[in-house]
Order: structure tokens, then sequence, then C-alpha cells
């Protein structure tokens, strides 16, 4: 099957720092990828869609100046979390649909973010 | 709009009984369904998915889950659990109309015990 990956698995920073975290689509290619929040025992949001050679585009309450989304190529999109702060601490999930299959995602495992 | 209510955020059931997860959906466009379950500290993994096919589906590790039209439900089930599918799992909506983004519900923690 599909594979995304996402890199960190998990990442502890301070508060005031900006982290970047990478999503790849393995063996597929992505116009479109999703990155999804999940706070503890909650389900996901989605934050923000990404496009490939286009802007991302954010949910309501998303702060776009926050979160910096770049869809560089067909496999990879970052989500940069900038000026950290401990409320951003979550679970940060991204997604990705085939090309050659809109009804469904892949999802990668997750990358955990600490803000102290 | 599509939505996705699943009731209950606990169910707890002994090895070996019947599973059950409910899910029901809104939305103004027939819709696309799936189940996803997610294990702690890991992404999602797709369980099955309904996609305007047969009305029940089957998915991995014996799950199941069957589009009701009239009742506006797909519920998940298994008829043996076992200890590993202990787990949150999570329905999703999606319109049929393209591609769009996923709506999940809130999620149903399984618990799984001897």
């Amino acid at each position: 099957g599909a594979v995304v990956s996402q890199h960190p698995s998990w990442v502890i920073c301070k508060s005031g720092t900006s982290v970047k975290i990478e999503c790849r689509s393995l063996d597929f290619q992505a116009t479109t990828m999703f990155w999804y929040r999940q706070f503890p025992k909650q389900s996901l949001m989605l934050m923000a869609t990404s496009n490939e050679g286009s802007k991302a585009t954010y949910e309501q309450g998303v702060e776009k100046d926050k979160f910096l989304i770049n869809h560089a190529s067909l496999t990879l999109s970052t989500l940069t979390v900038t000026s950290a702060h401990p409320e951003d601490s979550s679970f940060y999930i991204c997604s990705a649909p085939p090309l050659s299959s809109y009804n469904e995602q892949f999802f990668g495992p997750g990358t955990r973010l600490t803000v102290l | 709009a599509q939505s996705v209510t699943q009731l209950g955020s606990h169910v707890s059931v002994s090895e070996g009984a019947l599973v059950l997860l409910r899910c029901n959906y809104s939305s103004s466009v027939p819709p696309y369904l799936f189940w996803y379950v997610q294990y702690p500290n890991q992404g999602l993994q797709l369980l099955l998915k309904y996609t305007s096919a047969a009305t029940l589906v089957k998915g991995i590790n014996g799950f199941e889950a069957e589009f009701k039209k009239s009742e506006t439900s797909f519920h998940l089930t298994k008829p043996s659990a076992h200890m590993s599918d202990a787990a949150e799992y999570f329905c999703a909506v999606t319109p049929n109309t393209g591609f769009q983004k996923l709506v999940f519900g809130t999620g149903t923690r399984l618990l799984v015990s001897p």
C-alpha cells in the first residue's frame, strides 16, 4: 500500500523557536496533502490543505503566519510552527490522497510536538 | 455539509465478544464513508471504506461495516474481539463529488478485557 512518512516523529523545543515537520509520500505522488492536529484523546482537526505549487488553504481559525505550509514537490509538504508556544504542543498528522485515487487518503505516523 | 456522530466515546468488550462501534452521518450529497483505527502515538490506518458499491463492506482484521442509507448509519462490527483490537476508532465522511477533505467523528476507544 501507499506509504506516507513524517519527520521527525517527535520533537521538543523551547518556547519562541520554530519547528519544521516534513510529510513525504514515499511511493506515490500527491498534488494535495492535508495537515491535521490532534489533541490528547480528541479527534483530528483539519488545519490546512497543502497544494503543490500554490498557496495552502487554511481552515477557519488557523493562523497562516504561525503555521507555514510549503508544498514544494509532488512528494513533500512541510509544516513550520513559528514562534512556538506551549499551547502548540500537540500531535500533528499529515495525509495524502494519491493522484490515482481520489477517494482515499494515506496517513503519516504523526509528529509529537512538545513546546517547553 | 457533512458531519459524523460516533455514539459512545468508550466501548468495552470481553475478548471473543462481538464488537459494535456506531457511526451516523449527515451529508447533503451521497457520501463516501471510512473507518480508521489509531494505535497510541501512531497515525491512522484504514480499516475499510464505502464508495457507493456494495453496502456491506469488509475490511482488514475481520472488521466489516454496513452502509444503511435509510438510517444514515455506517456501524463497524467484528464478530469476535481480540486483545489487539484495543485502539481508537474514527469514522469519517467525504462527499462523493470528487475528492474533498475528510470530516472525522470524535472517535471511540475500544477496550478489550481478557
